[in-house]
Parts: structure tokens; sequence; C-alpha cells
């Protein structure tokens, strides 16, 4: 399948600061790519899907302002949480979807997992 | 109401045994897909199977086959030959419609213990 990368991998930050989270599609162009959010033991939740060159579309309750998400190019998506509190420690993934693929399916990254002190 | 279910928060199973994972499915739209995901420990999701709503035959990959009943809209992960490495957190999802910008609802998921 499709390889879809996130970076870091793991990131521990002050309360107050802001973390960029990076996922790039590797090869492969991803069309749409969307960014959730995984609680210990909980399913993933979807934050917000965004296609290239278009503002994100956020699901209800989502704060758009902390959750920055960008999708320059049709590789990269990057979402930065500002102003970290300890209760946006999470697990967050990416996946990617481009046209490749029988089902059009859903590519996802490795996921990050912030931790705010 | 919840577009995916999946009844067994936790399940074990004795290794090389066959397992059976639960979900069931709400929606109005004739096309749809139902996906099954495993999620071990280190986090990444890794897609195991479809089946389209307007497939006629079950899925089936390697040691993984999906129980589709569409009128019962239940789409039952079956496990073969259960082996160690299969311990894992298991989703099932469903993506509606059509469109490449659909995205995915996940179930809560299952827990599979494969004991040795």
């Amino acid at each position: 399948g499709a390889v879809v990368s996130q970076h870091p991998s793991r990131v521990i930050c002050k309360s107050g600061t802001s973390v960029k989270i990076e996922c790039r599609s590797l090869d492969f162009q991803a069309t749409t790519m969307f960014w959730y959010r995984q609680f210990p033991k909980q399913s993933l939740m979807l934050m917000a899907t965004s296609n290239e060159g278009s503002k994100a579309t956020y699901e209800q309750g989502v704060e758009k302002d902390k959750f920055l998400i960008n999708h320059a190019s049709l590789t990269l998506s990057t979402l930065t949480v500002t102003s970290a509190h300890p209760e946006d420690s999470s697990f967050y993934i990416c996946s990617a979807r481009g046209l490749a693929g029988v089902y059009n399916e859903q590519f996802f990254g490795p996921g990050t997992r912030l931790t705010v002190l | 109401a919840q577009k995916i279910t999946q009844t067994q928060p936790g399940m074990f199973v004795q290794e090389k045994e066959a397992v059976t994972l639960d979900c069931t499915y709400d929606t109005s739209d004739p096309s749809y897909g139902l996906f099954w995901y495993k999620q071990p420990s280190s986090g990444e999701m890794i897609f195991l199977i479809y089946q389209g709503s307007y497939d006629q035959q079950n899925a089936t990959e390697g040691r993984y086959s999906l129980n589709f009943q569409k009128a019962r809209k239940s789409a039952n992960l079956v496990i073969s030959a259960s082996q160690l490495g299969d311990s894992a957190m298991y989703f099932c999802a469903m993506r509606e419609g059509g469109g490449s910008a659909r995205q995915l609802t996940f179930g809560s998921g299952t827990q599979l213990t494969v004991l040795p």
C-alpha cells in the first residue's frame, strides 16, 4: 500500500507552546487529508478534512483557531496545535487519500503522540 | 444514533483458533464501504479488508474474511488460525456515499488478545 509518514512521532511540550505535526504522502498525491485524534483506549475521532489548496473543514466541536491545518501541496499537510494545554495531550493520526488504490482507501500515518506538561 | 457499533470491548481467543469480531452499521445511503483496521500497541492503523455495499461476495484477504450480511447491516470480521501477533485493537469503519472526500467513521473498537 501507499506510505504516509508523520513527524514527529512523539513530542513533549510545555503548556502554552505551539506544536506542528507534519503528514506526508510519500509515493502518491493526496487530494484529501484527514486528521484524527485518539484518546487512550478510545476510537479515532475525526477533527478535520482538508483538500489541497482549500481551507480545512472542521468537525463540530473542534476549534479551528486552536488546531490550524494547512494542506499546501498534494504531499504535505500540517496540523499546528496552538497554545497547547494538558487536555490537548493525545495521539494524533493523519490519513491521506488520493486516487490510488482500488478502493480509494485512506492510508494512515503512524501517528504522533503529544504530551503537554 | 451510532453509525458503527462494536459491542465487544474485549475478546480472547486461543492461538490457532478462529475468532469473530462483531460490527453493525447504520446508514440510509445505498452506496457505502466497510473497512476493518488493526491497531497494534505501536499505534499505526493497518488496513485489513474492505467490503463494498454492492459486492456480491464476502471479502477475503488471507486469514481475514468479512461476513457481510447486508439485510442485518452487519460486517463481522473473521480471523482464522489466530496468531499471537494478532493481539491488537480492531476497528470497524464505514464510508458512506461516493466522492473522494468522504471520511471514515470508526467504531469504538475491540481489543483482541490471543492466548498461547
